[in-house]
């Protein structure tokens, strides 16, 4: 079945970087795009944007320029989330997610999560 | 980007009991809206996609409602396993939105 499998938790540092990595199967992985969401501890939930899975091809949410870095490796089917100088305010649960129909459609597909926690 | 505004925050129900949560862009959206149920330490599960459309395998206590601004999620005949946190998003534009979130209680 369709399914997005994400690696498992981080305890990092303040200024330290941190890779999420999210492996998809079941489906044709350059078809569909992948989108990140990011859910602080009690609070909503943020859409951190996407990467177009064929082209490699960016879009980030304005919140989420500068240190956040999408990537993908279509060879195994994993998309990436990099954190970088990562902030106390960073600790969250991260979520890929993907939609499996084209068009306007939201996303429904999720990941597990990964919990990221930043402490010194 | 637009806003997306939920209430109530909490809502406390009986089994059985019909529920309505509300929730309003600060622009149109068309019909443009999802529903989605999160439970405790899970991922959001998609219930409702076009403001109406109940997704396959979902229970059709659940139902959706609106467009333009307004809309409204409907559980019927409220349920023990209905107890979660739910949440509106619009994709209508990036950045898509999230409502705040409305958690449902059983009491």
């Amino acid at each position: 079945q369709v399914q997005l499998v994400q690696s498992g938790s981080e305890l990092k540092k303040p200024g330290a970087s941190v890779k999420v990595s999210c492996k998809a199967s079941g489906y044709t992985f350059t078809s569909y795009p992948i989108n990140w969401v990011r859910q602080a501890p009690g609070q909503r939930l943020e859409w951190m944007g996407w990467i177009n899975s064929n082209t490699g091809n960016p879009t980030y949410a304005q919140d989420f320029t500068g240190r956040c870095l999408f990537s993908l490796d279509a060879s195994v089917s994993t998309a990436y989330l990099e954190i970088n100088s990562l902030k106390a305010d960073d600790t969250a649960v991260y979520y890929c997610a993907t939609k499996m129909v084209r068009g306007p459609y939201p996303v429904d597909v999720w990941g597990q999560g990964t919990t990221i926690t930043v402490s010194s | 980007d637009i806003q997306m505004t939920q209430s109530p925050s909490t809502l406390s129900a009986s089994v059985g009991d019909r529920v309505t949560i509300t929730c309003r862009a600060s622009q149109s959206i068309t019909n443009l809206l999802a529903w989605y149920q999160q439970k405790p330490g899970k991922a959001p599960n998609l219930l409702i996609y076009g403001a109406s459309n109940l997704k396959s395998g979902v229970p059709s206590r659940f139902s959706g409602s609106g467009s333009g601004t307004e809309f409204t999620l409907t559980i019927s005949n409220l349920q023990p396993d209905d107890l979660a946190w739910y949440y509106c998003q619009q994709y209508k534009s990036y950045p898509w939105t999230f409502g705040h979130g409305t958690k449902v209680e059983i009491k």
